[in-house]
């Protein structure tokens, strides 16, 4: 069964600093998504990656991926209050069909 | 930007009642799914629907819930006869074959 864990699972951080959130999981994937929802909201996809070494950049946030390890990061640079949400990693059961497994979150509090 | 579009946002029931939640897929997706998210909690599986069946479900997709496509746009879960333990958020995602998913805003479901 393919279980994915996140850390740290709570996170407060000033403004300006730098931080990285680690998910890991427990059987083999060539592709890992991360999810991001503020409260009472949605799940907003923020990256897909698709293949080992893969690295995607959008403004403060950059995923990487590396499948051997069976880790991905997502490093948070600078942060600014409006980052302040949770964060999901998911990862794609094999066997086709899509089913994803959630990580259990991140909540992060960016503090000004 | 296309969305999957979700009705009602919230819900409450008595328990024992049945609800359907409805989901409008993106058009040219294939797959179809149901995820819940007890509230604090992790985002959990339901199922997952493809070419017109069930193409997996998880142990918490039991007898008392079932899934439909009635017509070309649409995509319902019904729960039988709700619990308490039913409260959560629901949430409709849709997929093409190979790439993430995109959930829809989702439903609160209140059981009292």
């Amino acid at each position: 069964e393919l279980k994915v864990e996140q850390n740290p699972l709570f996170l407060s951080m000033q403004e300006g600093k730098n931080y990285t959130i680690y998910c890991n999981y427990s059987t083999t994937s060539d592709r890992l998504y991360w999810y991001r929802q503020d409260p009472g909201k949605s799940l907003e996809s923020l990256f897909v990656l698709l293949s080992n070494g893969a690295v995607k950049q959008e403004g403060r946030l950059m995923a990487s991926l590396d499948t051997k390890a069976r880790l991905s990061t997502l490093h948070i640079t600078a942060a600014v209050h409006d980052l302040s949400a949770t964060y999901f990693c998911a990862v794609p059961n094999s066997g086709g069909y899509q089913k994803v497994t959630f990580g259990t979150g991140t909540k992060l509090q960016v503090i000004p | 930007e296309p969305e999957v579009t979700q009705t009602p946002s919230h819900q409450v029931t008595q328990m024992g009642q049945e609800v359907i939640l409805r989901c409008v897929p993106i058009s040219n997706h294939l797959y179809f799914y149901w995820y819940r998210q007890i509230l604090g909690q992790k985002v959990e599986f339901l199922v997952s629907f493809y070419n017109n069946e069930i193409s997996e479900k998880s142990e918490i997709f039991d007898d008392q819930f079932s899934v439909e496509r009635p017509d070309g746009s649409n995509f319902t879960l019904k729960i039988r006869s709700t619990k308490l333990e039913d409260s959560a958020m629901y949430f409709c995602a849709s997929s093409e074959a190979a790439v993430g998913y995109t959930f829809g805003s989702g439903t609160r479901l209140t059981v009292v």
